[in-house]
């Protein structure tokens, strides 16, 4: 099947400073990739929808000034948390759909950030 | 907006058992999807329902999409160990944008 990468997998940062993480197609190409934020034993909540070459979409209650979202080419879109408070740590996946008929998405395994 | 809602949230059962868990949307889907997230995993995808009153079945797993295409169902025979997880159905209204809400998710232990 599809593989999706992230990186870091883990990462502690002290508030006020920004995180970027990578999510990567790793066998094919996709033009849309998804954010989601997973608090603990919560759902997965979608951030916003990215576009590659263009803005991307973010759901309501989604700051984009401080999730910025960068779509630069066909297999990588990363996710800059600016200016990180406690209340940001969590569990960020990204996905991406499957080409074709079927909606599959395939799962990134995730980045845990925690705020100190 | 559209909300999907899951029950029970969590079930502990004996290795052996059946289970099941049930997803309703507040709107109308195009398509319902599952999947299953272990533990400080990524959930990774089970199958999809598209057509209405559709059923579908792998193994012990049986799935299912209400008629209405509003509501669908998880049913799992005769339970193993290796069936722990959360399991989250999630919807897509439309068919274009391909996003998906995630219902809120059943976790699942199983006693062996």
């Amino acid at each position: 099947g599809a593989v999706v990468s992230q990186h870091p997998s883990r990462v502690i940062c002290k508030s006020g400073t920004s995180v970027k993480i990578e999510c990567r197609s790793l066998d094919f190409q996709a033009t849309t990739m998804f954010w989601y934020r997973q608090f603990p034993k919560q759902s997965l909540m979608l951030m916003a929808t990215s576009n590659e070459g263009s803005k991307a979409t973010y759901e309501q209650g989604v700051e984009k000034d401080k999730f910025l979202i960068n779509h630069a080419s066909l297999t990588l879109s990363t996710l800059t948390v600016t200016s990180a408070h406690p209340e940001d740590s969590s569990f960020y996946i990204c996905s991406a759909p499957r080409t074709g008929a079927l909606n599959e998405q395939f799962f990134g395994p995730g980045t845990r950030l925690t705020v100190l | 907006g559209q909300q999907v809602m899951q029950i029970p949230q969590y079930q502990h059962v004996q290795e052996g058992e059946d289970f099941t868990t049930y997803c309703n949307s507040s709107t109308t889907l195009s398509n319902i999807q599952w999947y299953k997230q272990r533990p400080g995993g990524h959930p990774v995808f089970l199958i999809q329902l598209v057509k209405s009153g559709e059923v579908k079945k792998q193994k012990r797993l049986t799935f299912q999409f209400g008629e209405a295409k509003k509501n669908s169902s998880l049913h799992i025979t005769a339970t193993q160990t290796t069936d722990v997880g959360t399991y989250f159905c999630a919807g897509s209204m439309d068919t274009g944008r391909r996003a998906l809400t995630f219902g809120s998710g059943t976790r699942l232990q199983v006693q062996p």
